[in-house]
C-alpha cells in the first residue's frame, strides 16, 4: 500500500510569513492532488498535478510535483489568516482510490 | 450550485441501529467514491461505484458494510447494527465520466458526522 508522508504536521505562524508544506512517498503517482479542509466541510480542490517537475500557481500558493512523481510541495507566500486550515495531499492510485496524508495543521494569526 | 450533496449532515445512532448516508454527485459525474475520516488520520478509502456497479470496494469492511448507486437517485452507504468505533466523517466525491489522461480529481461533499452512542 502506498503512502504519504506530510510534514510538518503543525504550523503557527504569523501573517505575512512564508511556509512551505511538504508531500513525500516512496511510490510513484500518476497524478497528485492537494486540498484544503476547513472544520465541520469537506476537502476542497486546489490543484492537481501530472507531469513530473511540473510547478503550478495559484495566487500566492505555488505546487510543485517532483521529477520522479514521488514528492510535491505547496508554498504559501505572505500567508493570511484566511489560508488557516488543514491541507492535504492525495496520490492518484491507478485511477480509482485517492490515497490521503494525515494533513498539516495551518494556523496563520494577524 | 452543481457541487457533492451529501445528507444528513450530522446522524445520530444507538448501537445496533442502522446508519443510511446518501450522496447525489456534481451534476454530469457517473463516478462515486466514498471514504472516512477518523480523529486524527486521514481520509481512507471505502470504496469506488459507477452507476449500478461497485468497482472497488477493497477499503470497506467486509460484514456490516455496504454501498450502491442505483441507476436513479443518490448512491447510498449503509451501516448495519453501528458500533461506537463506527463513529466518524463519512465522506463522499464525485468524478467525471471522461477523464484526461493521468487525472484522477475528484470533488469532495460536505460530508456527513455520524456519532454513535
Amino acid at each position: 500500500t502506498q503512502l504519504l508522508e506530510q510534514s510538518p504536521q503543525f504550523l503557527s505562524i504569523q501573517e505575512g510569513e512564508n511556509l512551505t508544506v511538504y508531500c513525500n512517498s516512496s511510490s510513484v503517482f500518476s497524478s497528485l492532488q492537494w486540498y484544503r479542509q476547513e472544520p465541520g466541510e469537506g476537502p476542497v480542490l486546489l490543484v492537481t498535478v501530472v507531469t513530473g517537475g511540473e510547478v503550478k500557481k495559484l495566487k500566492r500558493l505555488t505546487f510543485q510535483f517532483g521529477d520522479a512523481r514521488k514528492d510535491s510541495s505547496l508554498h504559501i507566500t505572505a500567508a493570511q489568516p484566511g489560508d488557516t486550515g488543514l491541507y492535504l495531499c492525495a496520490g492518484d492510485e491507478a485511477g480509482t482510490a485517492l490515497i490521503f496524508g494525515k494533513g498539516t495543521t495551518l494556523s496563520v494569526s494577524s | 450550485n452543481a457541487g457533492v450533496m451529501q445528507n444528513p449532515r450530522h446522524l445520530v445512532r444507538r448501537r445496533g441501529q442502522e446508519a443510511r448516508l446518501r450522496c447525489s454527485p456534481m451534476k454530469g459525474h457517473s463516478h462515486v467514491y466514498w471514504y472516512r475520516q477518523l480523529p486524527e488520520e486521514g481520509l481512507k478509502f471505502m470504496v469506488y461505484l459507477q452507476k449500478e456497479n461497485i468497482i472497488d470496494e477493497s477499503g470497506m469492511p467486509k460484514e456490516r458494510f455496504s454501498a450502491e448507486f442505483p441507476k436513479e437517485g443518490p448512491s447510498i452507504l449503509r451501516i448495519q447494527q453501528v458500533v461506537r468505533g463506527d463513529s466518524a466523517a463519512y465522506f463522499c466525491a464525485s468524478s467525471p465520466p471522461i477523464r484526461g489522461a493521468l487525472k484522477n480529481e475528484q470533488f469532495f461533499g460536505p460530508g456527513t458526522r455520524l456519532t454513535v452512542l
